[in-house]
């Protein structure tokens, strides 16, 4: 089993839509959480980190679930700017683990 | 603001020759990691230094990569003899654990193509 999961996709959602990204995780002991966009041959960019139970950022919303080890993504209003991979990382100590990414394609 | 920066961009190699990766962290981040990233997959950890101290390696940094960041600022990845699975982007990134921070962030990569 891979430390970190994603589905990665693709989401095809329209334009205004409401998509949401789950990621799990098998180590209990991580402390921190991230999700980061990635564009087609670009670097990951920092989206959102998640310390506690959420963190909202506009039309971003991320949730932790301890309990169940997952983290959580929720785009809101999708815009076409939207279309990335996004990427979950976690942080058991030191390094980033990441997943596969999520691939989401916003169509007017 | 200055972010992190790698050079080359781009790097091509012919299967057995070495090859160094430079990585300039944000200025005042303690904490600087390399990644490898092929097509389709998330960033892999290879190794992270804090200042000048390597502190961890993964197993995927076989004998043929070393990393050094000898004053604890700029970082160099060597490749010796490399193989066509070494054909990946190399991504560096930093962190500014000084000041009790995790978010890491990332230079824009170096693409290794082993012929």
């Amino acid at each position: 089993r891979k430390e970190v999961e994603q589905d990665p996709g693709p989401f095809n959602v329209p334009e205004g839509a409401t998509v949401a990204f789950n990621c799990t995780y098998s180590n209990s002991a991580s402390q921190s959480f991230f999700w980061y966009r990635q564009d087609c041959r670009k670097e990951p960019k920092l989206l959102m980190s998640v310390y506690s139970s959420g963190n909202e950022d506009g039309r971003f919303t991320a949730q932790l679930n301890r309990a169940s080890q997952y983290i959580s993504l929720l785009i809101r209003d999708s815009k076409l700017s939207d279309s990335a991979t996004y990427l979950c990382a976690v942080n058991p100590g030191g390094k980033l683990i990441f997943g596969q990414g999520t691939t989401l394609q916003v169509k007017p | 603001d200055t972010g992190v920066s790698q050079d080359p961009r781009h790097k091509i190699t012919k299967r057995g020759q070495n090859v160094t990766f430079r990585c300039d962290p944000i200025s005042e981040h303690n904490r600087l990691y390399w990644y490898r990233q092929t097509l389709g997959q998330g960033p892999e950890f290879l190794t992270y230094f804090q200042n000048e101290a390597q502190l961890e390696k993964s197993r995927l940094l076989s004998d043929r990569f070393s990393a050094e960041r000898p004053k604890g600022s700029f970082s160099t990845l060597e490749i010796q003899r490399t193989e066509q699975g070494d054909s990946a982007m190399y991504l560096c990134a930093s962190s500014d654990r000084d000041r009790g921070l995790y978010e890491q962030y990332f230079g824009p990569g170096t693409r290794l193509t082993v012929t």
